[in-house]
């Protein structure tokens, strides 16, 4: 069965360094993998995708994910944290044949001035 | 193009009582799926909507059921609430031709039931 771990449940960093959010996969199927991001009190939005094109995905607000297939991981990657990243990030999974979205538990980012 | 509306964006109700939610997708979009949102349970997916037939349908009990309308617009209702049903519920719109295909989810809606 499809499914997907968010390996910490709060991550904290200081403005200007690096931030990584980890996500691992279990999935029979080639996965199409998803981030999202959820800011207080606003809707999901899309933060980037896989369809098993490039391995190396780029996202919007500078965000990056590799998907290693090896590691079964998807990590979200940022190299320099702002404030305005402070948000809760959501790892999904595409369910094999069909249109459901399994949600990671989710990681709240907290950046530190 | 304008963006996923959900109406109402917030109610309260009692239990025992029903609710209906709607949600307007972005033009276009065939594709209306709604999840329930709690602190204790994360984001949870209740059913999947494509051409007015419900295509996916998550492990929830028959009191939450929906319906997709011709325009797409798509409406989940809940019969007899309980205290645990009060949560956040999400709709999104996506074209619907492929299952991979980007999700736009609304701002919700939050339902307290007391």
């Amino acid at each position: 069965a499809q499914s997907v771990t968010q390996l910490d449940s709060h991550v904290s960093v200081s403005e200007g360094t690096p931030v990584l959010l980890r996500c691992n996969y279990s999935s029979s199927y080639s996965p199409s993998l998803f981030w999202y991001v959820q800011h207080p009190n606003k809707g999901l939005q899309l933060l980037l995708k896989y369809t098993s094109a490039a391995t190396l995905v780029k996202g919007i607000n500078g965000f990056e994910a590799e998907f290693k297939k090896s590691e079964t991981s998807f990590h979200l990657t940022k190299p320099s944290a702002h404030m305005s990243d402070a948000a809760e990030y959501f790892c999904v999974v595409i369910l094999g044949g069909t249109y459901k979205y399994i949600f990671g538990t989710g990681t709240r980012l907290k950046v530190l001035a | 193009k304008a963006g996923v509306t959900q109406t109402p964006r917030y109610l309260i109700k009692t239990r025992g009582q029903q609710v209906t939610l709607s949600c307007s997708p972005i033009s276009g979009h065939r594709s209306v799926s709604w999840y329930q949102q709690t602190p204790g349970q994360g984001l949870q997916f209740l059913f999947e909507y494509f051409s007015e037939t419900q295509r996916n349908k998550g492990n929830f009990p028959g009191r939450f059921s929906g319906r997709q309308f011709s325009n797409s617009r798509s409406e989940m209702n809940v019969s007899t609430l309980e205290l645990g049903d009060s949560a956040l519920y999400l709709c999104a719109s996506s074209p619907g031709g492929e299952s991979y295909n980007e999700q736009f989810f609304g701002p919700g809606t939050r339902l307290t039931v007391l």
